[in-house]
């Protein structure tokens, strides 16, 4: 099993449309849980921090189900700039100051 | 705002060439990262190191080294490049934690000829 797995997409969706991405980990002992953004030809950011409460930052809501070891990304109400790669990324084990990079889901959104 | 600056935005080199890549970041982070990216691959950790002179492998540092000589500045060095190092180069750096962010450069396209 890969550690970090993600559906490639490509996503294609309307704006307006809600949209969910899906990850899942290998290693059960990881205790940090992010979601990046990555536009064509630029630089990974943060999106999102993902915590065990699950949270939201306006259109976007991140759960953790660490029973399952599975996280997801739901985006409502997608606008064109919501347009790019969202990487799911999780710690190693054992508090591991590297992170492990899932490949990415392209969404991209029509008008 | 946190910067992560890369020494290049485009590189061409040829079989054999010794390529130095640099990475400055602003922000008095203790962790740097060099890391590749490939179609297809994803984000793949080269070297990490989390003070002056002090470094450790990722998953791929085969054909890679790095030196750490000043907190602020991370460089990654092919001794002899190979052209399945063409690749998109990106550093990034963060502060000492687990549960902190990453702070990429713009990154690094190298091609080897």
């Amino acid at each position: 099993r890969k550690e970090v797995e993600q559906d490639p997409g490509p996503f294609n969706v309307p704006e307006g449309a809600t949209v969910a991405f899906n990850c899942t980990y290998s290693n059960s002992a990881s205790q940090s849980f992010f979601w990046y953004r990555q536009d064509c030809r630029k630089e990974p950011k943060l999106l999102m921090s993902v915590y065990s409460s699950g949270n939201e930052d306006g259109r976007f809501t991140a759960q953790l189900n660490r029973a399952s070891q599975y996280i997801s990304l739901l985006i409502r109400d997608s606008k064109l700039s919501d347009s790019a790669t969202y990487l799911c990324v999780v710690n190693g084990a054992g508090g591991s100051e590297k992170l492990v990079f899932g490949k990415g889901t392209k969404l991209t959104v029509n008008p | 705002d946190v910067k992560v600056t890369q020494s290049s935005r485009y590189l061409v080199k040829r079989t054999g060439e010794k390529v130095f890549l640099e990475c400055v970041q602003d922000m008095d982070h203790e962790n740097m990262f060099w890391y590749r990216q490939d179609p297809g691959l994803g984000l793949r950790l080269i070297y990490f190191s989390y003070d002056v002179k002090m470094k450790e492998k990722g998953d791929i540092p085969e054909g890679y080294s790095v030196s750490r000589e000043k907190k602020e500045r991370f460089s990654l060095i092919l001794e002899s490049a190979s052209t399945n190092q063409t690749s998109m180069y990106l550093c990034a750096s963060s502060l000492l934690g687990a549960v902190n962010e990453q702070f990429f450069g713009p990154g690094t396209r190298l091609t080897v000829l």
